[in-house]
């Protein structure tokens, strides 16, 4: 199994821009998360899906957020615009059945917006 | 709110030492455990989990206390070595309800040969 795929990897855009980020989940994996890494707040959930469908998205922080996730295989987060202070690794993960158990991470994005 | 939180930013040991990662959570309810290990550049992976109905759990070189009346949780990693530096993340969840994993902040480890 490949694992948890995110692309990109790097990406550095302008204060303004509209970032995309890119998941396609462990086939087979029922819940998918997004995660932000920072060194004040650590792992940071932002939003979850449960079969496709967003269940909690309390962690988002702004309308400038935005998470879909359109088939089991594919979730995109999308940020617009992009603020300096959105810089960050964000990880995507997935799990098989439940929402609390052993989560599978991608390797993540470090975004830096400049 | 920080519910769950890991007091160390970092900790080194030298090789083949025990060391001993600490993570403290405020919510009663918390009653499953995991510790994470995320090396540079790569996503977290699991590592070991306890339920609240266990205190310990061993895998290994690590094994996972749980003092459920302190609300707190500690790693250790018997004997330590080079290969374990990471930053290791505790996470908590109420497992009956089906919530989700709450993280703390993560303790970089570096075991020094």
């Amino acid at each position: 199994d490949a694992g948890v795929i995110q692309s990109p990897r790097h990406e550095v855009t302008e204060m303004g821009q509209e970032v995309t980020l890119r998941c396609k989940p462990i086939s087979g994996h029922d819940y998918l998360f997004w995660y932000r890494q920072t060194m004040m707040r650590g792992l940071e959930l932002l939003i979850y899906f449960n079969n496709n469908v967003p269940i909690d998205d309390s962690g988002m922080p702004e309308d400038r957020f935005s998470a879909k996730m359109p088939n089991a295989s594919f979730s995109t987060l999308k940020i617009q615009p992009s603020e300096p202070r959105d810089s960050a690794v964000y990880f995507c993960a997935s799990s098989v059945d439940r929402v609390n158990e052993k989560l599978f991470f991608g390797s993540g994005t470090q975004l830096s917006v400049l | 709110d920080q519910q769950v939180k890991q007091n160390s930013p970092s900790l080194s040991v030298q090789e083949g030492r025990i060391s001993i990662l600490n993570c403290d959570y405020t919510n009663s309810m918390f009653d499953y455990f995991l510790w994470y290990k995320k090396y540079p550049a790569e996503g977290p992976t699991f590592l070991i989990s306890i339920s609240s109905i266990k205190d310990k759990n061993e895998d290994g070189r690590f094994t996972v206390f749980l003092n459920k009346s302190a609300k707190h949780l500690s790693l250790h990693i018997v004997p330590s070595q080079p290969g374990d530096s990471a930053v290791y993340f505790c996470a908590a969840s109420k497992e009956t309800s089906g919530s989700r994993l709450t993280f703390g902040e993560g303790t970089q480890l570096t075991v020094n040969p």
